[in-house]
């Protein structure tokens, strides 16, 4: 099966925060791996992709574990324009089908 | 503008007609998804078309779904004898091919009475 989960939150956090989503996928034999980010009522957004050895992008750091089939996101010194919906996406090889998680949703408060 | 346009936006139709929505890529863009998304629910994998392969319709719910793309740039999906748990916001993506980043329309919502 190709699922792909995520904690749907709301994850509630004030201005300055640091806050880490969790995603965990079901095959192990998944390919690419990336963050989304849908703002309500609008279209999805590529936020980064994710790469083996870990990578970032100024306050978003997002990690790999195939071990532990499970993908990480960071979040440093929160703003309040983060306020989304953040979905984890994944392609599980042998076509180019992508399967996004629900999605976890992150309100930062003033 | 040079995003990903998609027509209608909104479209309210009765139970048991066929509605067609329609996907506009952005040019140059070899790969074409459907996705829909049910209020508070995550993107269903619908279908894919990449250049002139065989398009992946492993995610078509039944056949009264199905697509098309014409001359590799737009695509109608099609909905026969809508029920109302087809109503949801139909979302099409273009991108470069590969796992390149997906560029997503604005999504036609679907209600269906």
């Amino acid at each position: 099966r190709k699922e792909v989960e995520q904690d749907p939150g709301p994850f509630n956090v004030p201005e300055g925060a640091t806050v880490a989503f969790n995603c965990t996928y079901s095959n192990s034999a998944s390919q690419s791996f990336f963050w989304y980010r849908q703002d309500c009522r609008k279209e999805p957004k590529l936020l980064m992709s994710v790469y083996s050895s870990g990578n970032e992008d100024g306050r978003f750091t997002a990690q790999l574990n195939r071990a532990s089939q499970y993908i990480s996101l960071l979040i440093r010194d929160s703003k309040l324009s983060d306020s989304a919906t953040y979905l984890c996406v994944v392609n599980f090889g042998g076509s180019y089908q992508l399967t996004f998680g629900k999605g976890t949703k992150l309100s930062v408060i003033p | 503008g040079a995003g990903v346009s998609q027509s209608p936006s909104n479209k309210v139709t009765e139970k048991g007609k066929d509605v067609e929505l329609r996907c506009d890529p952005i040019s140059g863009h070899t790969a074409l998804y459907w996705y829909r998304q049910s209020l508070g629910q995550g993107l269903e994998f619908l279908i894919y078309f990449q250049g002139n392969s065989a398009p992946d319709k492993s995610g078509l719910p039944s056949d009264r779904f199905s697509a098309e793309r014409t001359g590799g740039s737009v695509s109608t999906l099609t909905i026969q004898r809508t029920q109302q748990e087809d109503s949801a916001v139909y979302l099409c993506a273009s991108s470069l091919g590969g796992m390149r980043e997906l560029f997503f329309g604005e999504g036609s919502r679907l209600t269906v009475l």
